[in-house]
């Protein structure tokens, strides 16, 4: 059982190159979410997908899109990438609800320069 | 004001210590409580959940207080293998929707 698949694990983009991170769940969740952490700042939402087909904004959304794909895949697309997205990238998942815990991802660690 | 606060640390403390650390969250419809646990450069995973009645789990004891908006977690002899940063996280809103602390530093040294 793999839980969440996060790729890359790592990157480097030039500013202004767009790049897309992938996520992939196999526990039948409904719930996924993007976060990006920061040192001194801790994770922030960035986008969620309560259920298949749907998606909104959370803390700090600008700069950022995502697609919901199917039940089990939730990208984040960075359209023109700058320094301030320099961060770490994590990939979460839930029951709906929110009683259960949230299973993570192992992470993308992204530069922009 | 942050949702979610918690003190930074870093707490640093010897084998066998006894340390508290407490967590509070501004939002009093939060529904889930929990305590997360990350390893450098490694993902957050779950230490436990808290419950109104408090839980414990070996070690760790977890409390809640709804009437005052905060989490607690103590950690009871503490080993150098606790060494970490520990995350509270609180759901709240129609999607309950995770939100995380800072997190709090943890160094146990010999």
């Amino acid at each position: 059982n793999a839980g969440v698949t996060q790729t890359p694990k790592f990157q480097v983009l030039k500013t202004g190159q767009s790049m897309t991170l992938q996520c992939a769940q196999d526990m039948n969740h409904n719930s996924m979410y993007w976060y990006r952490q920061d040192p001194g700042m801790g994770l922030r939402l960035i986008y969620y997908s309560a259920s298949e087909g749907t998606t909104d904004k959370g803390e700090v959304p600008n700069g950022y899109n995502v697609s919901r794909l199917n039940k089990r895949e939730f990208s984040l697309r960075l359209e023109s990438a700058a320094p301030s997205q320099t961060s770490v990238y994590f990939c979460a998942s839930s029951e709906a609800g929110g009683v259960g815990e949230a299973f993570f991802g192992q992470g993308t660690r992204l530069t922009v320069v | 004001r942050k949702e979610v606060e918690q003190d930074p640390g870093p707490f640093n403390v010897p084998e066998g210590a006894t340390v508290a650390f407490n967590c509070t969250y501004s939002n009093s419809a939060s529904q889930s409580f929990f305590w997360y646990r990350q390893d450098c450069r490694k993902e957050p995973k779950l230490l436990m959940s808290v419950y109104s009645s408090g839980n414990e789990d070996g070690r760790f004891t977890a409390q809640l207080n709804r009437a005052s908006q905060y989490i607690s977690l103590l950690i009871r002899d503490s080993k150098l293998s606790d060494s970490a940063t520990y995350l509270c996280v609180v759901t709240s809103g129609g999607s309950y929707i995770p939100t995380f602390g800072r997190g709090t530093s943890l160094i146990v040294h010999p």
